[in-house]
């Protein structure tokens, strides 16, 4: 119950695509979801977070979507570009008044020039 | 802008050895945690910290960890008695408060060998 299940494992597209990363959960008591980008050697660097009271959030060119009775979340990169080639991580937070991370697996997203 | 900063970047041990890992979180958060990613896998809760106690901590985080607070800036994360599996990348967060976004350091690649 305390997996958060991220999907594509990698992603390729090309300049100026969409890019889409996907996440569900399956434990209703996570009410904070954040995305964090991490270039290789590096930690990990909040992108855009949500809260279980918005279905769509925006941040420039990326969006998170959440669908909260599906308990699935996720990322939209919009115009991407070869700087966003990185490792994506969705994640959960706040079930059982935790505030540990749960993360999810991880997309290596390689954008083509 | 305000960040959290990890020492050393990287450490190379003997198996058996006690290691020390050592951050400065943001300066104005009270909550502090260790995470750990093994090397192409996701990024793993470690254990949190708040008011000089530890407030929760994973199954990995057995008796041969231990965190410390020595004084207003230093958050250090030991390991007693290392093993060829915890080599990993170790990051420290911090955040202001149990509800509000952690922020990462760079982490410190941990190699037992």
């Amino acid at each position: 119950q305390q997996q958060v299940k991220q999907s594509p494992q990698s992603l390729i597209v090309q300049k100026g695509g969409i890019s889409i990363i996907n996440c569900a959960y399956e434990n209703t008591a996570f009410d904070y979801f954040p995305w964090y980008q991490q270039f290789p050697g590096k930690g990990p660097a909040l992108l855009i977070a949500i809260r279980p009271d918005v279905s769509e959030k925006k941040e420039g060119r990326f969006t998170i979507s959440f669908n909260k009775s599906a308990k699935q979340f996720s990322l939209h990169i919009m115009d991407s570009q070869p700087g966003d080639s990185a490792t994506y991580f969705c994640a959960a937070s706040g079930a059982s008044g935790t505030y540990k991370y749960i993360f999810g697996t991880g997309t290596r997203l390689k954008v083509l020039a | 802008e305000p960040e959290v900063t990890q020492t050393p970047s990287h450490q190379v041990t003997q198996m058996g050895q006690e290691v020390i890992l050592r951050c400065v979180p943001i300066s104005n958060h009270l909550y502090f945690y260790w995470y750990r990613q093994i090397l192409g896998q996701k990024v793993e809760f470690l254990v949190s910290f708040y008011n000089n106690e530890i407030s929760e901590k994973s199954e990995i985080f057995d008796d041969q960890f231990s965190v410390e607070r020595p004084d207003g800036s230093n958050f250090t994360l030991k390991i007693r008695s290392t093993k060829l599996e915890d080599s990993a990348m170790y990051f420290c967060a911090s955040s202001e408060s149990r509800i509000t976004e952690a922020f990462f350091g760079q982490g410190t690649r941990l190699t037992v060998v």
